[in-house]
């Protein structure tokens, strides 16, 4: 059973760099066949696609947080990571990192975690 | 870019009562449509992929159904913890993306 699991601050101060991590388990990483995702939740309301990487690190960010979003992979963890620079109260959600089936699906997800940004 | 929207934005309905939700794509995504179902504090779920086909694990109660624009989600009896919001997705082979509808909120009358 694969498992998802988001980590890193719950608290950035505005213009900073949010980074979160996200630790895959029950899987690798590497075998290939999905991509894996960021995806945000803003407080009550719908879920918006950050963007996703491969393992062999190609990656495709949304158009809208592209200047903004980094996301990269280590392997050897079996990790991917998230960085959106620059932020503000307006990227206030809570992060979902998630598994991306070849057809384009998310099929697991991990809890999430709730990133605040304030000074 | 592709939008998606749902209908209605909130659904009231009784244990037992069949349950239809909506979902319109602004031009066609082929059956590339996927359903979730998210309850208070916890990860959006797959239910339905590729339009009409069960993910792992979910009851035979939940079936999907469309192509092209339009797409209905249908609980046939509702069970009490079929109570929560829904979602639709699609992916987009060029310019890669995937994008949700606003989501419609199942709650008990």
């Amino acid at each position: 059973q694969v498992q998802l699991q988001e980590s890193g601050p719950g608290l950035v101060k505005p213009s900073q760099t949010l980074s979160l991590t996200c630790t895959v388990s029950g899987g690798s990483i590497s075998s290939g066949g999905y991509y894996w995702s960021w995806i945000r939740q803003h407080p009550g309301k719908g879920l918006e696609w950050i963007g996703y990487i491969y393992y062999s690190g190609s990656t495709y960010y949304n158009p809208s947080l592209k200047s903004r979003v980094t996301i990269s992979v280590d392997t050897s963890k079996n990790q991917f990571s998230l960085k959106l620079s620059s932020v503000t109260a307006a990227d206030t959600a809570v992060y979902y990192c998630a598994r991306v089936t070849d057809m384009g699906y998310f099929d697991y997800w991990g809890q999430g975690t709730l990133v605040t940004v304030s000074s | 870019e592709i939008v998606l929207t749902q209908s209605p934005a909130t659904l009231s309905l009784s244990p037992g009562e069949r349950a239809t939700l909506s979902c319109r794509a602004s031009q066609s995504v082929s059956s590339y449509l996927a359903w979730y179902q998210q309850k208070p504090g916890q990860a959006p779920r797959l239910l339905i992929y590729d339009a009409s086909n069960r993910a792992t694990g979910i009851p035979a109660r939940f079936s999907g159904s469309g192509s092209g624009t339009d797409f209905t989600l249908t609980i046939s009896s509702l069970e009490p913890e079929d109570f929560a919001v829904y979602y639709c997705q699609q992916r987009s082979n060029w310019p890669p993306g995937y994008t949700f509808g606003q989501g419609t909120k199942l709650e008990i009358k």
